[in-house]
């Protein structure tokens, strides 16, 4: 089982500032096959990234992914109050496995 | 507008079952894989189970193998979890989530989820 390991578990930033985090693999996941999430407390998860790199529907482009291999990075331009959340990576090989999650916290 | 409404879920002791449901609109529910995802209380995301469109191919975590019974109607645009032998552990929100259509095997869609609870 691949297992996705994602720093800092905590990320406390200012609204204007950009946030930077990381979602690191066990074994090589194929870019196609690496999705972010952002969930909220009480929601349900929302896919923000597929494919390491594409936006999903209707999703802002202050959103961006990026990586490959074992190192895969999701950075928020220029944080808005909406944004501090819990954001999870996850993908899909043999079997499916998400991140711990990094919480995203107002400073 | 893509829908999925999760039911069935509540408080049975350990060693019970429950059977979870999951009614999907909105989209050609039988051309989609559809996958059960879990939350317990204060914790991550743990992907249950999957199956494909015709039912044809079938997947389990390893925690739930044997346990639990994922299954289908597409003439009811339904998906379903049957779940056996519950354990505290089970204890969590399940998540019905649609696999995107694209083949990145990402979850586009969600519902809401349902609580499951097991305890004494």
């Amino acid at each position: 089982e691949i297992v996705l390991t994602q720093s800092p578990g905590t990320l406390s930033l200012s609204p204007g500032e950009r946030a930077t985090l990381s979602c690191r693999a066990s074994q090589s996941v194929s870019s196609s096959y690496l999705a972010w999430y952002q969930q909220k407390p009480g929601q349900a998860p929302r896919l923000l990234i597929y494919g390491a790199a594409s936006r999903a529907t209707g999703i802002p482009d202050r959103f961006s992914g990026s990586g490959s291999g074992t190192d895969f990075t999701l950075t928020i331009s220029r944080l808005e109050p909406e944004d501090f959340a819990v954001y999870y990576c996850q993908q899909y090989g043999r079997s499916v496995t998400f991140g711990q999650g990094t919480k995203l916290e107002i400073k | 507008e893509v829908q999925l409404v999760e039911s069935g879920g509540g408080l049975v002791k350990p060693g019970g079952s429950l059977r979870l449901s999951c009614a999907a609109s909105g989209f050609s529910f039988s051309t989609y894989t559809m996958n059960w995802v879990r939350q317990a209380p204060g914790k991550g995301l743990e992907w249950v189970s999957s199956i494909s469109s015709s039912s044809t191919y079938i997947y389990y975590a390893d925690s739930v193998k044997g346990r639990f019974t994922i299954s289908r109607d597409n003439a009811k645009n339904s998906l379903y979890l049957q779940m056996n032998s519950l354990r505290a552990e089970d204890t969590a929100v399940y998540y019905c989530a649609r696999y995107d259509s694209s083949g990145y095997y990402s979850f586009d869609y969600w519902g809401q989820g349902t609580l499951v609870t097991v305890s004494s």
